[in-house]
C-alpha cells in the first residue's frame, strides 16, 4: 500500500524555539494532506487541511500563526509550530490521499511526539 | 470537530472472545472507516465501508453500518493479545474526522 512518511518521529525542543514536521508521500501525489494533533488516550483532531499550492484551511480553533502549514509540493507538506510552548507537547500526524481517489483510505505518518520544556 | 463516537471507551476481554466495539457519527457520509492505533504509533488503516454497504469482513474482522441509525460496529473474532489497541472510526466527507475511540484490551 502507499507510504507517507513523517519526520521526525520525536522531538524535544525549549519553549520559544520553532520546530518544522515533514510529511511526505513516497509513491504516489497528494493534493490534500491532513495534520492531525493527539493528546494522551484521546482522539485525532483535525487541524487543518493542507492543499498542494494553497493556503491551508485550519480548523475552528486552531491558531494559523502558531501552526505554519506549507504544501509546496505535491509530495511534501510541512507543519512548523512556531515559538513552542509546553502546552503544544502533542502527537502529531498527518495523512495524505491520492487524487481522485474519493472513496478510499486515507495513508497516515507514525506521527511525531513533540515535547516542549 | 469530531464526528463520531465510539462505545464502550474501554473494553477488556480474555483471548479467544469476541470484541464489539460501536461507532455513531452526526452527518451524511461517503463512507466510514475502522483505524487501529497501538500506544504512540500512527495509525493502520483496518477496513472501509461505503454508505451503501451494509456488512463487510476482512480476515476476523466485521463490519456493519446502519446509515439509518448513523451508526457502524465493529467485530474482531477470536481475539488475540496482539489486538490490544486503540481503535477508531472515522468519516469521510473530504475531511477524515475521527471518534473518540474504543481501548481494547485483550487478556492472554
Amino acid at each position: 500500500g502507499a507510504v507517507v512518511s513523517q519526520h521526525p518521529s520525536r522531538v524535544i525542543c525549549k519553549s520559544g524555539t520553532s520546530v518544522k514536521i515533514e510529511c511526505r508521500s513516497l509513491d504516489f501525489q497528494a493534493t490534500t494532506m491532513f495534520w492531525y494533533r493527539q493528546f494522551p488516550k484521546q482522539s485525532l483532531m483535525l487541524m487543518a487541511t493542507s492543499n498542494e499550492g494553497s493556503k491551508a484551511t485550519y480548523e475552528q480553533g486552531v491558531e494559523k500563526d502558531k501552526f505554519l502549514i506549507n504544501h509546496a509540493s505535491l509530495t511534501l507538506s510541512t507543519l512548523t509550530v512556531t515559538s513552542a510552548h509546553p502546552e503544544d507537547s502533542s502527537f502529531y500526524i498527518c495523512s495524505a490521499r491520492s487524487p481522485g481517489t474519493a472513496h478510499t483510505e486515507a495513508f497516515f505518518g507514525q506521527g511525531t511526539r513533540l515535547t516542549v520544556v | 470537530s469530531q464526528q463520531g463516537e465510539e462505545d464502550p471507551q474501554a473494553l477488556s476481554i480474555q483471548e479467544g472472545e469476541n470484541a464489539t466495539m460501536n461507532c455513531s457519527y452526526k452527518t451524511s457520509i461517503n463512507n466510514l472507516q475502522w483505524y487501529r492505533q497501538n500506544s504512540g504509533r500512527g495509525l493502520v488503516h483496518l477496513i472501509l465501508i461505503r454508505s451503501n454497504e451494509r456488512e463487510k469482513h476482512s480476515g476476523r474482522l466485521r463490519v456493519t453500518l446502519d446509515t439509518s441509525k448513523k451508526s457502524s460496529s465493529l467485530l474482531i473474532t477470536a481475539s488475540r493479545a496482539a489486538d490490544t489497541a486503540s481503535y477508531f472510526c472515522a468519516t469521510d466527507p473530504d475531511q477524515f474526522y475521527f471518534g473518540t475511540g474504543t481501548s481494547l484490551t485483550v487478556i492472554p
